[in-house]
């Protein structure tokens, strides 16, 4: 069974930094584009970022663009989001998700909170 | 950016019932690039339906996608207790994805 988890979610004052982690397995990493999405408090879900297999391309949010950075290392199975420059609106449970081929999301993990507060 | 519309935002049923989904989207979506999710309280989304039609690996066969254009429905037939949680529609298209606001299952 696919299985990923994030981890390094803590609270941050405004304009700030932090970097997200998540650890995959049971299926060949390096084989799929890979995801972040977040969710507000009580709130729907937003789409953050992507990159493809090799690392090659990425893609942001408006929302975060300028702001995240998002990498992989293929050699340790592994997801990152770097964030800079914190907002209160980029409070949420962040998600790593498995790219099901065919532009959906087919494998979640439990998600890790970023609450931005002074 | 294409925006997803779910209908209706609360719906109250009972098990047993026929449950409809609507998503309605600001321009066409290819069929190929609309799914739907399921998320109960305290647990990550669950894919359920991806291209519009085709059932994720597990998922029931009471649950059903159909639609094309800008209209898509999630159907299930037969409501189990289980069943009652929030649903999205997502969509892609110009390399961003979007997700509707979801539609909240009850229990009547």
């Amino acid at each position: 069974e696919v299985q990923l988890v994030e981890s390094g979610g803590v609270v941050v004052q405004p304009g700030g930094s932090l970097r997200l982690s998540c650890a995959a397995s049971e299926f060949t990493f390096d084989d799929y584009t890979m995801h972040w999405v977040r969710q507000a408090p009580g709130k729907g879900l937003e789409w953050v970022s992507l990159i493809s297999w090799d690392g090659g391309s990425t893609y942001y949010a408006d929302s975060v663009k300028g702001r995240f950075t998002i990498s992989r290392d293929n050699s340790k199975n592994s997801l990152y989001l770097r964030m800079n420059s914190l907002r209160n609106e980029d409070t949420a449970l962040y998600y790593c998700a498995k790219d099901g081929g065919t532009y959906h999301f087919d494998y979640w993990g439990q998600g890790t909170l970023v609450t931005v507060s002074s | 950016e294409i925006v997803l519309t779910q209908s209706p935002g609360t719906l109250s049923l009972s098990p047993g019932e026929r449950a409809t989904l609507s998503c309605r989207a600001t321009q066409s979506v290819s069929s190929s690039f609309l799914a739907w999710y399921q998320q109960k309280p305290g647990q990550a989304p669950r894919l359920l339906i991806y291209g519009a039609s085709s059932r994720a690996t597990g998922i029931p066969d009471r649950f059903s996608g159909s639609g094309s254009g800008t209209d898509f429905t999630l159907t299930i037939s037969r409501l189990e207790p289980e069943d009652f949680a929030v649903y999205y529609c997502q969509q892609y298209g110009s390399s961003r994805y979007t997700f509707g606001q979801g539609t909240k299952l009850e229990i009547k």
